[in-house]
């Protein structure tokens, strides 16, 4: 069974520019997470989608960020402009029950 | 303060030492407790869930000390395969969220 996938693995972007960040959770799976870890602090919860709907966006740190999960099955994550601190690694979960399952992140360098 | 404290490390270990992690928690609706592990550049993977009564998979033994916010980690005959970094994870009390201390490395040499 295919785990938690994410692309781009790695992406380099200047300021200002777009980048959207794609995950394919596990097939079945309702819940789908979106978190991330910028140099030096810890993994931090961003969103959390409950099939379409967006349950908890708490931890979205400004309105540069947008996330999709259109019918329920995959999800992106868009940075519109990125800046300097958003390079870090994104880290998609997703889980049906207690469980979450990360995939191996998007590596986000914006210079 | 953060959500979730835990000594950064490096703990530096030889193989076949006994290792001891420590984490306190601030949120105390917090209901779920984990162990995390991440290697270099790789996603978290569940460890181990921590419950009250403590358990135990193998070399690890997780335990919960919900009155003192503390959970704890001990690793026994360290391999060279358990080098990593060890997350100490909680929910927020919404069951959903989880919160991430920022990990302690461990580094077993031979």
């Amino acid at each position: 069974e295919a785990g938690v996938t994410q692309f781009p693995s790695h992406s380099v972007i200047e300021k200002g520019q777009t980048v959207t960040l794609r995950c394919d959770p596990i097939s079945g799976h309702d819940n789908l997470y979106w978190y991330r870890r910028v140099m030096g602090k810890e993994i931090k919860f961003l969103l959390h989608f409950v099939k379409e709907s967006k349950q908890d966006e708490s931890g979205m740190p400004n309105n540069r960020f947008l996330a999709e999960r259109t019918g329920g099955t995959y999800s992106t994550l868009k940075v519109q402009p990125a800046e300097l601190e958003d390079s870090g690694v994104y880290f998609c979960a997703s889980s049906q029950d207690s469980t979450i399952y990360f995939g191996e992140g998007s590596w986000l360098t914006v210079v | 303060r953060k959500e979730v404290e835990q000594d950064p490390g490096p703990f530096n270990v030889p193989e076949g030492a006994t290792v001891a992690f420590n984490c306190t928690y601030s949120n105390s609706a917090s209901q779920s407790f984990f162990w995390y592990r991440q290697d270099c550049r790789k996603e978290p993977k569940l460890l181990m869930s921590v419950y009250s009564s403590g358990n135990e998979d193998g070399r690890f033994t997780a335990q919960l000390n919900r009155a003192s916010q503390y959970i704890s980690l001990l690793i026994r005959d360290s391999k060279l395969s358990d080098s990593a970094t060890y997350l100490c994870v909680v929910n927020d009390g919404s069951f959903q969220k989880l919160v991430f201390g920022t990990g302690t490395r461990l580094l077993v040499s031979p």
